[in-house]
This record gives structure tokens, C-alpha cells and sequence, in this order.
């Protein structure tokens, strides 16, 4: 069963503390993503890693970072979270245009 | 630039009654366009996807959507709505290469009794 895993799928933080949202798949695509869901903007892409240690930045990308050190494994780095980073992040991966989501990780910072 | 609008933020429909989710792209040649699903708490899910061709699509439960280069549009359509259909329907198209979607806001379906 195709599967993109995302942990934890809720999280809260304090202002300023660092974040880590980890994310697998089991289907050894190379191309994988990070989204933020927000209501009534739909989906914003964060970043987009086409492979290990291969990342570019996506429409969004300041105030995040990631990391790539396998294939199956993308995480999204928040330092020194911020209250406007409260939302919904979504970890997908893709092969030949479809993309996987994970179920998403529902963040709130304070 | 590439981008895909939904122009409904909400349509409500009866169980049984027919449904049209519209969307209208901007994108210079002829896209691929997708649609997405996403039921209450849960990722997004494909439901169909459009390669240049045959402009009338078959998705998943009943689903079809039909591409007009004329009219800029890929509206989503089901000739019966299920109370399950009940989810926020997401139009999107690849921007700048195929591995990169952009997603409208995304329509709330909701289903009445």
C-alpha cells in the first residue's frame, strides 16, 4: 500500500522554540514536497526536494528549511517558530505528475 | 504564470442531485490538469487528471471533468452526489515543470439530506 507517513499530526510550540515535521514514503519517489494548507489560500509549496540533498525553494520558503538525507525521508525545519506559522503542513511525494499526500501535520504555535 | 481558479468557495447540493465544481485555468499552451479531494482530516487524493486528448476524463466514483481550451476551464462534474462526497475539491496545474503543482483554493462540497 503506497504511503506517505507524516509525524507528529499535531504539534504545539511556543514562539521561538525550533520545529521538526518528519515525513516518509514507502514508495521510493524521488521527488517529494513540502505544503502549508491555510483557509481560503489553498495549498502553498514550501519546498520541493528532487532527490537527496537536491532541495529548491517553492513559492514560500522563508522562515523554513529541510533536509534530505534519503530518499524515503524529507523533514521541515522551523527555527525560531513563529505565530504566522500556525497551520496545516503537508508532506506529498510524486511519480509522473500524481502526488501522494500525507494526512497532514496540524501546527500551532503560541 | 501558470494558475488555476475556483471561483465557488462553497456549493451545497442535495444527496441525489446532480454537481458541477468549477475551475478556470491560466496557462500558456495546453495543460495537464488535475483534480484533487480531501475529506475531513486527510491528505489530498487524486481524483482525475487530464493529458492532452480525449477532453472528457473518468475519475474515481463517479467523477468525470471536461476540459474546454476555448473557455479556459476544467469543470468537475457527477451526475449523483453521495452524503461521502461531502470534502473540498481541489483544481491544479503543473507550474514551470510537471513535478510542480499549483492549487486553487479549493471548493467546499457540502451534501444535504
Amino acid at each position: 500500500d503506497m504511503k506517505v507517513t507524516q509525524m507528529p499530526r499535531y504539534l504545539i510550540k511556543r514562539m521561538g522554540e525550533n520545529v521538526l515535521l518528519e515525513c516518509g514514503q514507502d514508495m521510493s519517489h524521488e521527488t517529494m514536497y513540502w505544503y502549508r494548507q491555510d483557509p481560503g489560500l489553498g495549498l502553498q509549496l514550501i519546498y520541493i526536494s528532487y532527490d537527496v540533498d537536491s532541495n529548491s525553494e517553492g513559492d514560500i520558503p522563508k522562515g523554513y528549511r529541510v533536509s534530505r538525507k534519503k530518499r524515503e525521508h524529507f523533514s521541515l525545519i522551523l527555527d525560531s517558530a513563529k505565530t504566522n506559522q500556525t497551520s496545516v503542513y503537508f508532506c506529498a511525494s510524486s511519480l509522473r505528475g500524481e502526488v501522494f499526500f500525507g494526512k497532514g501535520t496540524r501546527l500551532t504555535v503560541v | 504564470a501558470q494558475s488555476v481558479t475556483q471561483p465557488d468557495a462553497r456549493v451545497t447540493v442535495s444527496e441525489g442531485a446532480s454537481l458541477q465544481l468549477r475551475c478556470k485555468y491560466s496557462y500558456f499552451g495546453t495543460p495537464y490538469l488535475f483534480w484533487y479531494v480531501q475529506y475531513p482530516r486527510q491528505g489530498l487524493q487524486l481524483l482525475l487528471k487530464y493529458y492532452p486528448g480525449d477532453p472528457v476524463v473518468q475519475g474515481v466514483n463517479g467523477f468525470e471533468a471536461e476540459f474546454s481550451k476555448s473557455n479556459s476551464s476544467f469543470h468537475l462534474r457527477k451526475a449523483s452526489v453521495h452524503w461521502s462526497d461531502w470534502a473540498v475539491y481541489f483544481c491544479a496545474v503543473p507550474a514551470g515543470s510537471f513535478n510542480k503543482l499549483t492549487f486553487g483554493a479549493g471548493t467546499r462540497l457540502a451534501v444535504c439530506p
